[in-house]
């Protein structure tokens, strides 16, 4: 059975500040995983995906995650906060035996503060 | 149009009502999901539908009843449901389920006050 553990529901940071989001899984296969944000009254989007290429993946809006096999983890990054930033960020695994299902960790919110 | 389009975006009904939810979604996708969000609790799978054939039911309770007539539209009936089950219903498509690494892509939500 695969799970995800994300550190921390809520985090604050100061705008230009970095933002470090944390997320570990685990998985008894190879995982697929995925980082999602949801702005208030929106549904999830797609920030950026590991799909077993490159273990360092950029997203949209500057954000990035690195695959480390080692920790079992894949944390989120931002070099320099915006207020635009602030919003709930999920971490979701799958792989192959899923099905195509995502278990999605419980949520990070995020603040940005000026 | 694009994306996951869900309609209503609100909806408040009483526990007699009856109710759907609708989701269409114009990414040529062939799989299709209904999960429940509700505040401080883990996103739940409710429903997952391949090629127009369910493929899981999450234990989900019976007043909740899902309909998937193409790979492009997906409903989710409601009646007789419990105030524990005002929350936000989110549908989300992907382009199979035995693609593992393809992302899931989610509406709006529409979000459900029972009165």
């Amino acid at each position: 059975a695969q799970s995800v553990t994300q550190l921390g529901s809520h985090v604050s940071v100061s705008e230009g500040a970095l933002v470090l989001l944390r997320c570990n899984y685990s998985s008894s296969v190879p995982p697929y995983l995925f980082w999602y944000v949801q702005y208030p009254n929106q549904g999830l989007q797609l920030l950026l995906k590991y799909t077993s290429a490159a273990t360092l993946v950029k997203g949209i809006n500057g954000f990035e995650a690195e695959f480390k096999k080692s920790e079992t983890s894949f944390h989120l990054t931002k070099p320099s906060a915006h207020m635009s930033d602030a919003a709930e960020y999920f971490c979701a695994v799958s792989d192959l035996g899923g099905y195509g299902k995502l278990t999605f960790g419980q949520g990070t919110i995020l603040t940005v503060h000026p | 149009e694009t994306g996951v389009t869900q309609t209503p975006r609100h909806l408040v009904m009483g526990m007699t009502n009856k109710k759907s939810l609708k989701c269409e979604q114009h990414l040529g996708h062939n799989a299709m999901y209904w999960y429940k969000q509700s505040a401080k609790k883990p996103l739940e799978l409710m429903f997952v539908y391949n090629f127009k054939e369910q493929t899981e039911n999450n234990s989900v309770p019976s007043r909740f009843s899902p309909e998937c007539p193409n790979s492009s539209h997906l409903f989710l009936h409601l009646h007789t449901l419990q105030p524990e089950d005002s929350a936000l219903y989110l549908c989300a498509s992907s382009q199979d389920t035995g693609l593992a690494n393809q992302p899931q892509h989610f509406g709006d939500g529409t979000r459900l006050s029972i009165l």
